[in-house]
């Protein structure tokens, strides 16, 4: 069956402009995560879904981070303003169930790269 | 603050050049540790989940253990397909995924 699937699969961005990065999670997964990957390094959470209800957003890096999920399934990360640092691979996982300790399941991610 | 430290970090073998892939962790209550294959420019692609020390699962070539500190990935005669980045992570009494930052992987044929 169909896996995460993330898109823009790239995403080239000046200094200040506003972006949206999409998940389309596995279907019928409760559970929908964001993780940012730099260069080199492994994710880092940055926030987490049941449903539509966002039970975690302790990783957002900033108040430009925004993430929601309005009717469970899809999911947009919406960064105001980027900045350089923002760079990053930004990864989407979804679980079958609430909870994260249930195995998940990553998208491709998409590219960011800010000018 | 959970922690994943993964060694080394990046490993050469030659084909049917069997070895092993470390990751140390401190974690406050697990719930659960996992090791991902990750290929470049792809999302990490789930391998194995282990709950409790003592535990062993193997897929094909590889067989990941687990005690109370650390877990091992064991890869059992390599081919060159099994070069990839080896990610681990561990979900811990904050219900976060906490990853490594991967061993790189290259298997000469």
């Amino acid at each position: 069956g169909a896996g995460v699937s993330q898109s823009p699969r790239y995403k080239v961005a000046k200094r200040g402009q506003d972006v949206a990065l999409r998940c389309d999670p596995i279907s019928g997964h409760v559970s929908l995560f964001w993780y940012q990957q730099a260069l080199g390094q492994g994710p880092e959470f940055l926030t987490y879904f049941q449903n539509e209800a966002q039970l975690d957003k302790s990783g957002l890096p900033s108040d430009r981070f925004f993430a929601e999920r309005p009717e469970g399934s899809v999911s947009t990360l919406k960064i105001q303003r980027t900045q350089q640092e923002d760079s990053a691979v930004y990864l989407c996982a979804s679980s079958l169930a609430g909870g994260p300790q249930e195995t998940q399941y990553f998208g491709p991610g998409t590219r960011l790269l800010v000018l | 603050e959970d922690q994943v430290t993964q060694s080394p970090e990046a490993l050469r073998l030659q084909e049917g050049e069997s070895s092993s892939l470390n990751c140390s962790y401190t974690v406050s209550g697990l719930r659960g540790l996992f090791w991902y294959r990750q290929d470049p420019g792809k999302g990490p692609e789930f391998l194995f989940t282990l709950y409790s020390a003592g535990e062993e699962k193997e897929k094909e070539r590889l067989k990941a253990t687990l005690t109370k500190k650390e877990s091992f990935l064991h890869i059992t005669a390599p081919k060159p397909e099994d070069s990839a980045t080896y990610l681990c992570a561990v979900l811990g009494a904050n219900s976060k995924l906490t990853f490594g930052k991967g061993i790189t992987l290259s298997v000469r044929p």
